[in-house]
């Protein structure tokens, strides 16, 4: 049972948007700043979103992060087939004193 | 360019002890925190704790307190996790990752470590 709430899966056509949302508390998302993963099968995770809304270098404008009170967002517009892969979010929650994941999104291309 | 590199497979028996590297390169060792965080199969990601290169610090995940030890030997820019009293459940890929402060910026490859009797 992870801390944070993922849905398992989400799908959408290639061109269109799809939203990721992940749930927690005033302990984690209320409070601190929340992080997005990207982790292709049989690879290592890559971070899209840091800061909640913030895009490291190289991270296409397609991919966005919006937070309001315990709860983020991972926006993901212009699909491509490319997209097809597991999304997690991240925080760190100060009553666990732990870093903190949700449970994966699954995307498919359909 | 900034690389963590992390050393091979490793198949364990229950009960044994397992020690992971994780060498880096390209940035300036000691200025940054490493993270260990481990996927079982077919699962998500489970945070294992960190170390401070700089001065050895460590703060553990609970459910991994009293097995598991981090450490790092600043000669040769290598941070270490070791688990021990191994169970087949400890079946996953461990990965570092570097820590930008809120978020992780660069992972290792990941090293799966096997645990079968």
């Amino acid at each position: 049972q992870s801390v944070l709430t993922q849905p398992p899966s989400v799908s959408a056509a290639p061109g269109q948007k799809v939203t990721i949302s992940c749930s927690g508390t005033t302990s984690n998302i209320g409070n601190n700043y929340v992080s997005w993963y990207q982790q292709i099968p049989g690879t290592a995770p890559k971070v899209l979103i840091y800061e909640n809304t913030k895009r490291p270098s190289g991270i296409p404008d397609r991919f966005s992060g919006s937070k309001s009170g315990t709860s983020a967002t991972l926006g993901i517009t212009g699909l491509q087939t490319g997209d097809e892969a597991e999304y997690y979010c991240g925080t760190w929650d100060s009553s666990l004193s732990a870093e903190v994941f949700g449970g994966g999104t699954k995307l498919t291309v359909l | 360019q900034v690389q963590l590199v992390q050393s091979g497979a490793e198949v364990k028996k229950p009960g044994a002890s397992v020690k992971v590297s994780c060498k880096a390169s390209g940035y300036t060792f000691t200025g940054y925190y490493m993270h260990w965080v481990r996927q079982a199969p077919g699962q998500g990601l489970e945070w294992m704790g960190w170390i401070n290169p700089n001065n050895g610090d460590t703060n553990y995940a609970q459910q991994f307190q009293g097995r598991v030890t981090m450490t790092r030997d600043t000669s040769i820019n290598t941070d270490y996790m070791e688990l021990s009293r191994l169970r087949s459940d400890d079946t996953a890929v461990y990965y570092c990752a570097r820590s930008s402060s809120t978020f992780f910026d660069h992972w290792g490859q990941g090293t799966l470590v096997t645990v079968s009797s």
